[in-house]
């Protein structure tokens, strides 16, 4: 079984700060998607990131895959209370016709106004 | 694109009873549809890929006679929670993945908190 360990479990801060949210395992993933969920709802994607060394970004998020697609992080920049909520990565096998997601523990983010 | 729903969104009910929770893909087809079970502020844990047409396979722990699941089409699948007793109590939620899209990328419904009193 691939685990994805994810740091920090838990994270607040003051807005307009930044924060960074790493998602690492020891296994090769063939994609990784970050998810963010608010209570009572189911996590809504954010990113895919399928190639090794790959940077997206959406607005002030900023989306990183390792070069051996073993890791992945997520920076927030200035940080704003509407940034709150449970972030999600999940890593894709590279095989197996399930092609289950394997999740992180999640990390809780609050961002105090 | 990629729209799933669920429902109910809550439901509550007494112990013994079953509940039945769907799942739908509203704008594209399913071949495979998951199921997680979520305990606050935790991640989501899988219980079972739903395959349509075929029989649900179980992650291990998870008591299928306990925890039905049908994928009788393309755009549905159930999950029925039989005699449901109060330790069943969580937030369930369904994903279905879209085969048009090339990555493996899950499409989320929005849950269903179940009480059982």
């Amino acid at each position: 079984t691939q685990l994805l360990e994810q740091s920090p479990q838990f994270l607040s801060i003051q807005e307009g700060e930044n924060l960074t949210v790493y998602c690492n395992s020891s296994s090769v993933f063939s994609s990784l998607q970050w998810y963010r969920q608010e209570p009572g709802e189911g996590p809504v994607l954010l990113v895919t990131v399928v190639t090794g060394g790959e940077v997206k970004k959406l607005k002030r998020l900023t989306f990183q895959f390792g070069d051996a697609r073993k890791d992945s992080s997520l920076h927030i920049t200035a940080a704003q209370p509407g940034d709150t909520g449970l972030y999600l990565c999940a890593g894709a096998e590279s095989s197996g016709s399930a092609r289950q997601l394997t999740f992180g523990s999640g990390t809780q983010l609050t961002v105090l106004p | 694109g990629a729209v799933v729903s669920q429902h109910p969104s809550r439901v509550i009910c007494k112990s013994g009873t079953s509940v039945k929770i769907e799942c739908r893909s509203l704008d594209f087809q399913a071949t495979t549809m998951f199921w997680y079970r979520q305990f606050p502020k935790q991640s989501l844990m899988l219980m079972a890929t739903s395959n349509e047409g075929s029989k649900a396979t179980y992650e291990q722990g998870v008591e299928k006679d306990k925890f039905l699941i049908n994928h009788a089409s393309l755009t549905l699948s159930t999950l029925t929670v039989t005699s449901a007793h109060p330790e069943d109590s969580s937030f369930y939620i369904c994903s279905a993945r879209d085969p048009g899209r090339g990555v493996n990328e899950q499409f989320f419904g929005p849950g269903t908190r179940l009480t059982v009193l």
